[in-house]
């Protein structure tokens, strides 16, 4: 079955520290892959994406993302985290042959310390 | 671009009457729209899927008589709760997809509350 696993449920750093979320996804062939944040209150804003080639994506807001087929992952990154940045932080997948259905990870929570 | 608005914000409503919400892509055009409904410090969870001209299609375990969808027209997509109950109470989210594209558009979301 096709799934999105995030494992960490709520991480905090310190501002200015950098920042990996984990997201782990289940599916037989490359999927579209996606990264959402969520303020609290709001709809979700798109961070990045991954369709195809170059591995490594850029995002806005400093954030970057790796597909590594081999481990089946897509894990966000961000060098230096800043106060703004916390938020909830999704993982989602496409598969390419759903008419654009997407599957959700549970999320991860950021909270920055100062 | 690729803007997609909610409307209303948030909505209070007694139990048993109906609450419409609008979903709007502002500046393009949506050939696909999707609901989802999510609860405090969970994941979304797809209500339906809804494409233009056509009936939507619901996801296993939602009522398609209690959540009804209407997608007229290609900028407009509308979900009404009919017969709100408490427990249908939670923050509803809408998301528009272009013709050809494959990145989803999600609009503010729709807090509703039925007391």
């Amino acid at each position: 079955a096709q799934s999105v696993t995030q494992p960490d449920i709520h991480i905090t750093v310190s501002e200015g520290a950098s920042l990996e979320l984990r997201c782990n996804y289940s599916y037989g062939a490359t999927p579209y892959l996606f990264w959402y944040v969520q303020s609290p209150g709001q709809g979700l804003q798109l961070l990045l994406k991954y369709f195809s080639g170059d591995t490594l994506v850029q995002g806005i807001k400093g954030f970057e993302a790796e597909f590594k087929r081999s481990q089946s992952s897509f894990n966000l990154r961000k060098p230096s985290v800043h106060w703004s940045d916390a938020a909830e932080y999704f993982c989602a997948v496409g598969p390419a042959d759903q008419g654009g259905k997407l599957i959700f990870g549970q999320g991860t929570e950021l909270s920055v310390k100062p | 671009g690729a803007v997609v608005s909610q409307h209303p914000s948030w909505v209070i409503c007694k139990s048993g009457t109906s609450v419409k919400i609008e979903c709007r892509s502002l500046d393009f055009q949506a050939t696909t729209m999707f609901w989802y409904r999510q609860f405090p410090k969970q994941s979304l969870m797809l209500m339906a899927t809804s494409n233009e001209g056509s009936k939507a299609t619901y996801e296993q375990g939602v009522e398609k008589d209690k959540f009804l969808i209407n997608h007229a027209s290609l900028t407009l997509s509308t979900l009404t709760v009919t017969s709100a109950h408490p427990e249908d109470s939670s923050f509803y989210i809408c998301s528009a997809l272009g013709s050809g594209q494959e990145t989803q558009y999600f609009g503010p979301g729709t807090r509703l509350l039925v007391l």
